[in-house]
């Protein structure tokens, strides 16, 4: 069945660094991706998504590129800020319904 | 435009209840999700709803259970808690299901403890 493997946590990072966090997926055809991030008390609010490959999402200087080739969607940022600390899930949708699968998420933490 | 309500925020109950949890979606939206969030199990799909009907089922017993109303509030039930029911439940509103350009919004979630 369809499924998201995630890099494991928690991610610690000095304000500025680069962050990547890796994500790979099973599905059968073309499935949607997905970046959500959750913060403390929160529910998801959705980072940025890719509907087919080669597609590049992108928001709020994250980016992702959907890889067909590698079943990825690694999320990167280039310089993080405190306030990118949050819990990030990776996410698929299969194209048999709305149902969402999630990865296990990654805590970052970024200290100034 | 108000987004996905839920309620209650938090609820503490004990083994043998059952309780009820709300989610209101955002306006327009006639689908909804219910997830249910642990350390251990993660993110994980309880069942979805559109036009008052479920569509997809994920792999819970059938203690959990849910609904959908004319105007497309819906309600999860969990009869006589366990331990393990101890978790976040965070419900999500889309337009409609399926789409490869539906996006789901989820709501802030309702924190069950079982004592």
């Amino acid at each position: 069945g369809d499924s998201v493997t995630q890099m494991e946590g928690p991610v610690t990072l000095s304000e500025e660094a680069f962050l990547t966090i890796n994500c790979t997926y099973t599905a059968t055809g073309y499935p949607s991706l997905f970046w959500y991030v959750q913060y403390p008390g929160e529910g998801l609010q959705l980072l940025l998504k890719a509907t087919k490959a080669d597609d590049k999402g992108s928001n709020k200087g994250f980016e992702a590129t959907y890889r067909k080739e590698t079943t990825s969607f690694h999320l990167e940022k280039g310089s993080v800020q405190v306030s990118d600390s949050a819990v990030y899930f990776c996410a698929l949708r299969g194209l048999s319904g709305n149902q969402f699968y999630f990865g296990t998420g990654t805590s970052l933490t970024v200290i100034p | 435009k108000a987004g996905v309500t839920q309620t209650p925020r938090y609820l503490i109950k004990t083994r043998g209840q059952q309780v009820t949890l709300s989610c209101s979606p955002i306006s327009g939206h006639r689908s909804v999700s219910w997830y249910q969030q642990t350390p251990g199990q993660g993110l994980q799909f309880l069942f979805e709803y559109f036009s008052e009907t479920q569509r997809n089922k994920g792999n819970f017993p059938g203690r959990f259970s849910g609904r959908q109303f004319s105007n497309s509030r819906s309600e999860m039930n969990v009869s006589t808690l366990e331990l393990g029911d101890s978790a976040l439940y965070l419900c999500a509103s889309s337009l409609a299901p399926g789409g490869v350009y539906n996006e789901q919004f989820f709501g802030p979630g309702t924190r069950l403890t079982v004592l």
